[in-house]
């Protein structure tokens, strides 16, 4: 059973330009939740989102940050106009209705903005 | 606001000698989870205890949980190089609004020496 599946593991933009981090969650899974980290910091809750629908988007900042978790494919978290701020590691962690404690997480994506 | 505290910040000792971890939050709970993350990586889930229990181990792991002083604390048996890492706790909180949203400390970065 493969585990969360993130990518790209490294991404480098420019200001102003797009960002699209994928996650695959493991299969039969059908929770997922994004969060970020900081350097040296812990990760924050972003967005939880189920197929279809997002649950809570409490921790994504107003402007500029989405997610969506369709029928079918990954999960995307798409950041528009990236600044130097965004620069972070992007985790996404997947779970199932039958164990609603534990959450399995991705390698993460590590964005970089020049 | 942060739910969890790690404590220390950092850690540094010699293989074979126990490491202990402290966790600090603020509400209520419905578990603690503690997970490692080693450089560069993402987070492995370590062991998982919740707010009834007191006590739990997991090979060389041991967790307890004091719901009276809001604390937690992960211990390390017989330290190995190869647990060099950082360690969270994060916590999921009692309230149904927040759906297993994880709460993540900022965690203790432990260095096992040879």
């Amino acid at each position: 059973n493969a585990g969360v599946m993130q990518n790209p593991r490294h991404l480098v933009r420019r200001r102003g330009q797009e960002a699209r981090l994928r996650c695959s969650p493991m299969k039969g899974h059908s929770h997922v939740y994004w969060y970020r980290q900081l350097p040296e910091e812990g990760l924050k809750f972003m967005v939880y989102l189920q197929k279809e629908n997002i649950i809570d988007e409490s921790g994504m900042p107003k402007e500029r940050f989405s997610a969506e978790f369709p029928k079918e494919g990954p999960s995307i978290l798409r950041i528009q106009q990236v600044v130097r701020g965004d620069s972070a590691a992007y985790f996404c962690a997947s779970k199932d209705s039958g164990r609603p404690e534990t959450q399995y997480f991705g390698p993460g994506t590590r964005l970089l903005v020049l | 606001s942060q739910q969890g505290e790690e404590d220390p910040q950092a850690l540094s000792i010699q293989e074979g000698e126990n490491a202990t971890m402290n966790c600090s939050y603020k509400t209520s709970i419905n578990n603690l989870q503690w997970y490692r993350q080693n450089s560069g990586r993402g987070l492995v889930h370590l062991i998982l205890i919740r707010s009834n229990e007191r006590e739990k181990h997991s090979g060389r792991l041991r967790v307890t949980l004091d719901t009276s002083k809001k604390s937690s604390s992960l211990l390390i048996t017989a330290s190995r190089a190869a647990d060099t890492a950082s360690y969270f706790c994060a916590t999921v909180v009692d309230r149904g609004s927040t759906l297993g949203r994880l709460y993540f400390g900022r965690g203790t970065q432990l260095t096992v020496w040879p």
